[in-house]
């Protein structure tokens, strides 16, 4: 049972452009929300989260923004540079966490 | 502060063995939760533990079973392997406290089941 969709698939930006990556999730209990950046052979790394009370969050060049009414969030990273070129996760959590299919994000020179 | 742990990095199995999977958590942390990624996909979670208790389990079969210690250091153990389990196996450790869905992960163990 798929409860976390994201997309794109993959992404390519051009250094200095914006990424952007949306998710949408079915079950109205999730109360948290982080998304995870993991490079080839690493585990997930914890790049910014945001709770459902809150529409939009910003950390550096890292935002999320949050609907919820839509049962949307995104992440956008502002000047994106070769080496934000990764795999993220989106994942939403209650007690336990339930991932999205991941984007591959190519961030070209 | 030491993060997340897990050993081996690697393993080869074949089909009907039994493997076990080690991970130590951050320093502070009481919760142990084990998490399965398939090639191209994200993490499923396995099943969670905290206190040395079984605290919640996704929908895999009863050959995945796992072990918390006193120091909160953490074991998935798989029964009778099967070429569906080869995958890296994440752990990740998070408190009880205020940032209790805050999880960090490991490494993960790359398991091949041959």
């Amino acid at each position: 049972q798929q409860q976390v969709k994201q997309s794109p698939q993959s992404l390519i930006v051009q250094k200095g452009g914006i990424s952007i990556i949306n998710c949408a999730y079915e079950n109205t209990a999730f109360d948290y929300f982080p998304w995870y950046q993991q490079f080839p052979g690493k585990g997930p790394a914890l790049l910014i989260a945001i709770r459902p009370d809150v529409s939009e969050k910003k950390e550096g060049r890292f935002t999320i923004s949050f609907n919820k009414s839509a049962k949307q969030f995104s992440l956008h990273i502002m000047d994106s540079q070769p080496g934000d070129s990764a795999t993220y996760f989106c994942a939403a959590m209650r007690g336990k966490l339930i991932f999205g299919q991941g984007t591959e994000l190519s961030v070209k020179p | 502060e030491t993060g997340v742990t897990q050993s081996p990095t690697h393993l080869i199995k074949t089909r009907g063995q039994q493997v076990t999977l080690r991970c130590s958590s951050q320093s502070g942390h009481n919760t142990v939760s084990w998490y399965q990624q398939a090639l191209g996909q994200g993490p499923q979670f396995i099943f969670q533990y905290y206190r040395e208790e079984e605290n919640g389990r996704g929908n895999f079969p009863p050959r995945f079973s796992g072990l918390q210690f006193p120091n909160y250091s953490s074991e998935l153990n798989v029964n009778a392997l099967e070429l569906d389990d080869s995958a890296l196996y994440l752990c990740a450790s998070s408190s009880s406290g205020g940032m209790k869905d805050t999880q960090y992960f490991g490494p993960g163990t790359r398991l091949t089941v041959l």
